[in-house]
């Protein structure tokens, strides 16, 4: 069964740093793009970065750019995303999704998603 | 969000209801596709609908997509009440650069 399940999240004060992990299994790894998506409260969707199957091509969208920082493990099967200068419009609900193909395409989908990690950016 | 959706659907059992998808001439309209997935609670969200109006294997076939011009459209006939869940539409957005989500639309089962 393909899986994907996330860590990292908690409660964390404005301009510190936390790490997501994405755990990853039943499926080639190595061999899709992922992504991470998150969903502020009462808010909708909104995508926050992709990595290649090989890290080779990294994006992020503009509101964390700068600040966040994807990467990836395929001994370990891992997702991680490494975000700094956290700010209180970053509580959100962060999900992992599993990208459809090896590379960050304008129209890929994403299948599964993992059920998210929740991370609290407040004093 | 780029993408508008109704924030709130609902619909006896049986009936049939469509949850609609509104971009613009950056996203939709540029002929980018709309993928849908589903949200039941307290659940990951589920691929749908990919490509405008594929569906994975192990979707009920009453689920169904269709896109003209800046609009996609998600409909489901046979309502049941497992189908209470909410829903969002995905695209591309050229302007922006990035993946784009609708605000997601709460569908209600009487």
């Amino acid at each position: 069964e393909v899986q994907l399940v996330e860590s990292g999240g908690g409660l964390v004060q404005p301009g510190r740093s936390l790490r997501l992990s994405c755990a990853a299994s039943g499926f080639t790894f190595d061999d899709y793009a992922m992504v991470w998506v998150r969903q502020p409260p009462g808010k909708g969707l909104e995508w926050v970065s992709g990595i290649s199957w090989d890290s080779g091509s990294v994006r992020y969208a503009d509101s964390v750019k700068g600040r966040f920082t994807i990467s990836r493990d395929n001994v370990r099967n891992f997702l991680y995303l490494q975000m700094k200068s956290l700010r209180p419009e970053d509580t959100a609900l962060y999900y992992c999704a599993k990208d459809v193909g090896r590379y960050l395409e304008s129209e890929d989908w994403f299948d599964p998603w993992g059920q998210g990690t929740l991370v609290t950016v407040s004093s | 969000s780029v993408l508008t959706q109704p924030p709130s659907v609902s619909g006896a059992p049986g009936q049939r209801v469509t949850i609609s998808c509104t971009g613009s001439s950056s996203n939709i309209g540029a002929n980018y596709d709309v993928h849908w997935y589903q949200r039941l609670p307290g659940t990951a969200p589920k691929l749908l609908i990919y490509g405008n109006y594929n569906r994975p294997s192990g979707v009920p076939d009453r689920f169904s997509g269709s896109k003209s011009g800046t609009s996609a459209s998600l409909a489901i006939t046979g309502l049941q009440a497992e189908d209470e869940a909410d829903y969002f539409c995905q695209s591309y957005d050229n302007s922006l650069s990035d993946v784009v989500f609708g605000g997601g639309t709460k569908l209600t089962v009487l």
